[in-house]
């Protein structure tokens, strides 16, 4: 089992609509954790870090589940420039060994 | 703001050569670190640093090596290359080790060994 999964995709969704996407995490020891934004052939910018609490930032909201080992993305009212690869990344300890999904490919569609 | 320098942004190899992958970070960052992403596979550690004069091994490091004379610069050195190297490389730079940090990236640099 991959330390941190996740949905290759691709989301295919209409602009405007609202579309969400999970990863799991295998190390229930695990301390932090983000999503970070990946662009055709760029490379990955953080999104935003997501704390127990959930947090959210415009449009986009990320929620954290401990007990069942997972993060959350939610994206509201999707633009076109949101077509990207999500990619999840956990933080398993104090050595700041990140481990990074494979990322969730997502197109908005006019 | 420059941020993380990373050269080349292509580069072509023959089996058996060696180069080096240029890294360099303004923002006085003392954590560095090398990836390399490959289709359907998350970013991979190659090696890392947490302070001039410091490296250590990622979870990939063999055929690759490191070296970290200043705090600025972390070049990444393919020993002989082999096709099994084709890949993105990545550098990244942060200001921290622990908790919510933020990694920076390079633009990458796409090799490929033929």
């Amino acid at each position: 089992r991959k330390e941190v999964e996740q949905d290759p995709g691709p989301f295919n969704v209409p602009e405007g609509a609202t579309v969400a996407f999970n990863c799991t995490y295998s190390n229930s020891a695990s301390q932090s954790f983000f999503w970070y934004r990946q662009d055709c052939r760029k490379e990955p910018k953080l999104l935003m870090s997501v704390y127990s609490s959930g947090n959210e930032d415009g449009r986009f909201t990320a929620q954290l589940n401990r007990a069942s080992q997972y993060i959350s993305l939610l994206i509201r009212d999707s633009k076109l420039s949101d077509s990207a690869t999500y990619l999840c990344v956990v933080n398993m300890g104090s050595n700041y060994q990140l481990i990074w999904g494979a990322g969730t490919k997502l197109i908005i569609k006019p | 703001n420059a941020g993380v320098t990373q050269t080349p942004k292509f580069q072509v190899l023959k089996t058996g050569q060696s180069m080096t992958l240029q890294c360099a970070q303004d923002m006085n960052h003392e954590y560095m670190s090398w990836y390399r992403q490959d289709p359907g596979m998350g970013l991979r550690l190659i090696h890392y640093s947490v302070g001039a004069g410091i490296t250590d091994q990622g979870e990939v490091p063999n055929g690759y090596n490191v070296s970290r004379s200043t705090t600025e610069d972390f070049p990444l050195r393919l020993l002989s290359a082999a096709p099994s190297q084709t890949s993105v490389y990545f550098c990244a730079s942060s200001y921290s080790m622990v908790g919510e940090t933020e990694a920076f990236f390079g633009q990458g640099t796409r090799l490929t060994v033929v």
